[in-house]
C-alpha cells in the first residue's frame, strides 16, 4: 500500500486563473494517475503521469489545459489552467503497483471555480 | 450505452440489514472487477477485487461476478453505520498495471442506526 497526500485539500478560484495541485507519495512508485470526480459522474482518468517523460492524456483531456509534471518517483503536480466553472470538481491522484486493480488514492482536492 | 452502469442511490437501510449493491457493464473484455469504498471528503479505497466470474468473501463483504449476464454485486452482511459511504464498482480488461480502470458513478449508502 501507499500513503498519499495532496495539497491543497480545497480551493476557491476565479475564472481565468490556474491552480497547481501537488501529490506526494511516501514510497517510490512507477505509476501515478490523475483523476477527476465531478458531481454525479464517474471517476474519470485525466492522464498517467510518467516519470522523466510527458504525461499520457486520455481522450478529451489536453496538455495545455492540464499540464502535469513528474520530476521523481514520489511526486507529481497537476495544473488546471485558465479555469472555468465547468472545472469545478474533485481532483484525485492515485498510484498503481503491479496490478491494475491495485490502485491507491489520495484524499482529493476540492476545487470550486467562480 | 455506457460501459458501466451503477444506480447512484441514495440507498438507506436499517442497521443489521443485508445490503446489495450492483453494477452492469457492456464490455465483455472486462476480466477484473473491483469495489471501492469512498467516505465523505476522502479518496476511494479498494475494498475487494475479483477475477472473472464467481464469488469472493472477505468478512462481512461478498463480491459476486456473473460474466454471462454482465452483472456484478457486492453484499454487505450485518450492516453497520460505519458502512455508510459511497461504493464504486470498477472494472479492467487486464491485470497489468497500465490497464485502464473504468469506474461506475457510485452508490451512496446510508445505514440507519
Amino acid at each position: 500500500s501507499a500513503v498519499i497526500s495532496q495539497k491543497p485539500s480545497r480551493d476557491i478560484c476565479q475564472r481565468g486563473t490556474s491552480l497547481t495541485i501537488q501529490c506526494q507519495v511516501d514510497s517510490q512508485v512507477t505509476m501515478m494517475f490523475w483523476y477527476r470526480q465531478q458531481p454525479g459522474q464517474s471517476l474519470t482518468l485525466i492522464a498517467t503521469a510518467n516519470q522523466g517523460s510527458e504525461a499520457t492524456y486520455e481522450s478529451g483531456f489536453v496538455i495545455d489545459k492540464f499540464p502535469i509534471s513528474r520530476p521523481n518517483l514520489t511526486f507529481s503536480t497537476l495544473t488546471v489552467s485558465n479555469m472555468s466553472p465547468e472545472d469545478s470538481s474533485i481532483y484525485l491522484c492515485s498510484v498503481g503497483f503491479a496490478r491494475a486493480y491495485e490502485q491507491y488514492f489520495g484524499p482529493g482536492t476540492r476545487l470550486t471555480v467562480t | 450505452q455506457k460501459e458501466v452502469e451503477q444506480d447512484p442511490g441514495p440507498l438507506s437501510v436499517p442497521e443489521g440489514a443485508i445490503v446489495s449493491l450492483n453494477c452492469t457493464y457492456s464490455n465483455s473484455a472486462f476480466q477484473y472487477f473491483m469495489w471501492y469504498r469512498q467516505y465523505s471528503r476522502k479518496g476511494p479505497e479498494l475494498l475487494m477485487y475479483t477475477y472473472s466470474s464467481g464469488n469472493k468473501e472477505d468478512g462481512r463483504f461478498t463480491a459476486q461476478v456473473d460474466k454471462s449476464s454482465k452483472y456484478i454485486s457486492l453484499f454487505i452482511r450485518d450492516s453497520q453505520p460505519s458502512d455508510s459511504a459511497t461504493y464504486l464498482c470498477a472494472m479492467s480488461g487486464g491485470g497489468n498495471r497500465d490497464d485502464k480502470i473504468i469506474f461506475g458513478k457510485g452508490t451512496r449508502l446510508h445505514i440507519l442506526p
